[in-house]
């Protein structure tokens, strides 16, 4: 079935520097691609999108890329601040049908300072 | 109201009893899901309402769930004769048409005893 595979599950870096987080989707049909922050006891907050006819977005320290050939998609932050600790899921879903997301299993960030 | 609410956000359940989750979406949003995310996992879909009408019910993991959003506004999510197994964080998500950005409420942990 559908899959979203997630990488690393666990990422530590110093603040400052720059953290990538990747994820490969299994359903070619896939054309749109979230990422969410949650942090603690907090329900998952949409950072930034990609949809499929784009291969890159940026929004300021946060940049998605894609790779609609290889099925890979990654979501890199620079400048890392200690506030940009939590966990990280990517997504991928359709435009047509009913638009479930398919989630990664998700990536925990720490940003030592 | 400005974000998706959910009640209750903590809720213990003896095993066997039946429980109801409440979403209230943020006005205007025709799209509503439901998703079941277990510890450190990401979001897995339940179901999914374009108004009133359920359209997507493929998630739901067995016939104990049940889910309704009579008014095209409200949705609240049953699960009858709770199982440990249901133990999760019930997240409940809205949006205009399409797949576009949900927004997640800060969702229900239920721990079934």
């Amino acid at each position: 079935g559908e899959n979203v595979e997630q990488h690393p599950s666990t990422l530590s870096v110093q603040e400052g520097d720059s953290a990538v987080i990747k994820c490969t989707y299994s359903d070619s049909a896939s054309n749109y691609f979230p990422w969410y922050k949650q942090e603690l006891g907090k329900g998952p907050q949409l950072i930034i999108d990609i949809r499929s006819n784009v291969g890159e977005k940026k929004d300021q320290r946060i940049a998605v890329t894609l790779n609609k050939t290889a099925k890979h998609f990654s979501l890199h932050i620079t400048e890392t601040q200690p506030e940009d600790s939590a966990v990280y899921f990517c997504a991928a879903t359709t435009t047509s049908g009913t638009y479930k997301y398919i989630f990664g299993t998700g990536t925990r960030l720490k940003v030592l300072a | 109201g400005a974000g998706v609410s959910q009640s209750p956000r903590y809720k213990v359940a003896k095993r066997g009893q039946d429980v109801a989750l409440r979403c209230d979406p943020i006005s205007g949003h025709v799209s509503l899901f439901w998703y079941q995310q277990a510890l450190g996992q990401g979001p897995e879909f339940l179901t999914y309402f374009q108004n009133e009408a359920q359209l997507d019910k493929s998630g739901l993991p067995s016939d104990r769930f049940f889910a309704e959003r009579p008014e095209g506004s409200v949705s609240t999510l049953k699960i009858q004769r709770t199982q440990q197994e249901d133990s999760a964080v019930y997240l409940c998500a809205s949006s205009p048409p399409g797949p576009y950005g949900y927004t997640f409420g800060s969702g229900t942990r239920l721990t079934v005893v």
